[in-house]
């Protein structure tokens, strides 16, 4: 079967570095999308991963591991307005996108 | 470039009365999708168009829920009977589509269901 598995909830300090970890086992791998979802809105796109390796945009980098399943999303200098979900999705090769239930990220002063 | 539209942006119905949802994809977008997103979890799909055609509906609970994209463009997305378990947050998003696995999906702002 198709399964994406993250962290449910998370704390960080604001400045500091959290990196957010996405598991998954699915069939047809065709890439890796993080997404930021903030409480009552939708959710907007990160990052993509295809090839093994780190993406790195701004603030926020995206890892991905093809051959362990694995990938993790890195966040720097955390902010205050990073509160928010982060999803994990993968994408199959009929498009398909299987989304994880998400990582609720909460930053403390 | 203009986003995914969608209206209504909240709706309140009683149990077993009909609802229906729109949404306009960003032009040029081929792949459009149906998510029903309940408080704490992750989208779960709906139904996937491309152009016209159902790519996936294989979650559509299709004694309650029917869909359609006629033109390739617009879509809408109809509950008839709700039951209070619909309660949830109704997603578009669209894609360009085919030989583009690497474009994201991009959401429309949801609209939020509520059966009383």
């Amino acid at each position: 079967g198709q399964n994406i598995d993250q962290p449910t909830e998370m704390t960080a300090t604001e400045g500091a570095i959290v990196q957010i970890n996405c598991t998954y086992q699915t069939s047809g791998f065709n890439g890796l999308f993080w997404y930021q979802q903030h409480a009552g809105e939708a959710p907007t796109f990160l990052s993509y991963n295809v090839l093994d390796g780190l993406e790195e945009k701004g603030r926020f980098s995206s890892f991905l591991s093809r051959s362990k399943g694995y990938s993790y999303l890195l966040l720097k200098e955390l902010q205050m307005k990073d509160s928010a979900s982060y999803l994990c999705a993968v994408i199959r090769s009929n498009y398909q996108l299987i989304w994880g239930a998400g990582t609720k990220l909460i930053i403390k002063p | 470039e203009a986003g995914v539209a969608q209206s209504p942006r909240y709706k309140i119905i009683e149990k077993r009365q009909s609802v229906a949802f729109w949404c306009n994809p960003i032009s040029g977008h081929a792949t459009l999708y149906w998510y029903q997103q309940i408080l704490g979890q992750g989208p779960k799909l709906l139904i996937q168009f491309q152009n016209n055609g159902v790519v996936d509906d294989s979650q559509l609970p299709k004694d309650r829920f029917s869909a359609e994209r006629l033109k390739g463009v617009d879509s809408t997305l109809k509950i008839q009977p709700a039951k209070l378990e619909d309660s949830a947050v109704y997603l578009c998003a669209s894609s360009l589509g085919k030989g583009n696995k690497n474009q994201p999906q991009h959401f429309g702002d949801g609209t939020r269901l509520s059966i009383l």
